[in-house]
């Protein structure tokens, strides 16, 4: 297997932009999908194949990739978007999932 | 509309066993791989296994290999996962997820079942 591995938590002042990073080896070959995890919720897909967007998801909510490392940006952040974000990609064998550690984000 | 509910979370004590289901519908179930993923308390999501579609192929994370067993009925649309030798470390909210192989991702997921080994 792999890891991928993200910074614990960030702070963001309302409406401001803020990105947070994913990296591994893993994404040299697999695209991240990021997750949005709030208290007592399920995860949600936010971001799948480097910057794909399910229904739903706002615009401000959007993915990058380059070379080992995954980016997500919230652009004009919103209290809503304050909860843990986790990166995922399939690992190495390209049967498993590995998961990073996983980011909070704070909105202050 | 996608839904998956699992049920078969609860108490056990180490060493015991415990079967997980997830209904699945609002989709072809037999058309996608499925997959489990925990998480345990203040900890991070961990895979825990995944099954193909028609084949039924298995995958297993390290941390549970020969202890659990994930099976599914596409007759009725339903995932399960055996988890035997139960250990205090496999406390954590269960999930039952859904994989969207053509953007290698995990697209829908249950609201969860928590599973507290303990004595």
């Amino acid at each position: 297997s792999s890891e991928l591995t993200q910074d614990p938590a960030v702070s963001v002042a309302l409406g401001q932009t803020v990105r947070i990073t994913c990296q591994g080896d893993s994404l040299r070959s697999y695209y991240a999908s990021w997750y949005q995890k709030k208290p007592g919720q399920a995860p949600v897909l936010v971001i799948s194949d480097r910057n794909n967007r399910p229904s739903g998801i706002p615009y401000r909510i959007s993915g990058s990739s380059s070379r080992n490392t995954a980016s997500l940006t919230i652009s004009g952040a919103q209290a809503e978007d304050e909860a843990d974000y986790y990166c995922s990609s399939r690992d190495s064998s390209g049967y498993q999932w590995v998961f990073g550690g996983g980011t909070k984000v704070t909105v202050l | 509309e996608v839904q998956l509910l699992e049920s078969g979370g609860g108490l056990v004590q180490p060493g015991g066993s415990l079967r997980l289901s997830c209904a699945a519908s609002g989709f072809n179930f037999r058309d996608y791989a499925m997959s489990w993923v925990r998480q345990a308390p203040g900890k991070g999501l961990e895979w825990v296994s995944s099954i193909s579609g028609s084949d039924e192929v298995t995958y297993y994370a390290d941390s549970v290999k020969g202890r659990f067993t994930i099976s599914r009925d596409n007759s009725k649309n339903t995932l399960s996962l055996q988890m035997n030798s139960l250990r205090v470390e496999d406390t954590a909210e269960y999930y039952c997820v859904k994989e969207f192989e053509y953007l290698d991702t995990l697209d829908y997921w249950g609201q969860g079942t928590l599973v507290t080994v303990s004595s």
